[in-house]
């Protein structure tokens, strides 16, 4: 089966820095999507990446390791507004969008 | 950006009516829209793929006849809950590319949240 695993939650200080890892196994891969999703709001793109490596987009990062079925998200200088659930999504063979089930990360002053 | 509206952003209905639900690509054209469920503390579920022009793609274990889609124009898709009870209660989302490349992000509507009394 398809499956993707990432922490329930994660604590980290306002102005540290955290990681927030994803792992996967899909039938394909077409690359991999983070969003964040504010306590009832809809989720946004933050980004995507189909090549291993890091991309950097501002205070976030996110890495690929294809081999290893492994991706994180890192987030720099952390900010009270940073809190929020982060999805990791795998595009699969198909191009259908396989969801993990977020890691709610709480900032703490 | 590309914008994706969803209305109503709240709703709460008696049992055994139905509720509408609006998706609309503001800026862009979507052939395909998606719809997903979510409940509290929960990841997005795929309910159903909608296509415009032509009949909407159900997952697995979701019902047609419960939820009926209808993708009318390259713009709009519309979610209907009928006959809701009050385990149709959850947050609704919609979303769409604004690209035709499968790769490219979705872009979600604000989500409905779905009360039923």
């Amino acid at each position: 089966g398809q499956n993707i695993d990432q922490p329930t939650e994660m604590t980290a200080t306002e102005g540290a820095i955290v990681q927030i890892n994803c792992t996967y196994q899909t039938s394909g891969f077409n690359g991999l999507f983070w969003y964040q999703q504010h306590a009832g709001e809809a989720p946004t793109f933050l980004s995507y990446n189909v090549l291993d490596g890091l991309e950097e987009k501002g205070r976030f990062s996110s890495f690929l390791s294809r081999s290893k079925g492994y991706s994180y998200l890192l987030l720099k200088e952390l900010q009270m507004k940073d809190s929020a659930s982060y999805l990791c999504a795998v595009s699969d063979s198909n191009y259908q969008l396989i969801w993990g089930a977020g890691t709610k990360l709480i900032i703490k002053p | 950006g590309a914008v994706v509206s969803q209305h109503p952003s709240r709703v709460i209905c008696k049992s055994g009516t139905s509720v509408k639900i609006e998706c609309r690509s503001l800026d862009f054209q979507a052939t395909t829209m998606f719809w997903y469920r979510q409940f509290p503390k929960k990841s997005l579920m795929l309910m159903a793929t909608s296509n415009e022009g032509s009949k909407a793609t159900y997952e697995q274990g979701v019902e047609k006849d419960k939820f009926l889609i209808n993708h009318a124009s390259l713009t709009l898709s519309t979610l209907t809950v009928t006959s809701a009870h009050p385990e149709d209660s959850s947050f609704y989302i919609c979303s769409a590319r604004s690209l035709t490349v499968d790769t490219s992000p979705l872009h979600f509507g604000n989500g409905t949240r779905l009360t039923v009394t």
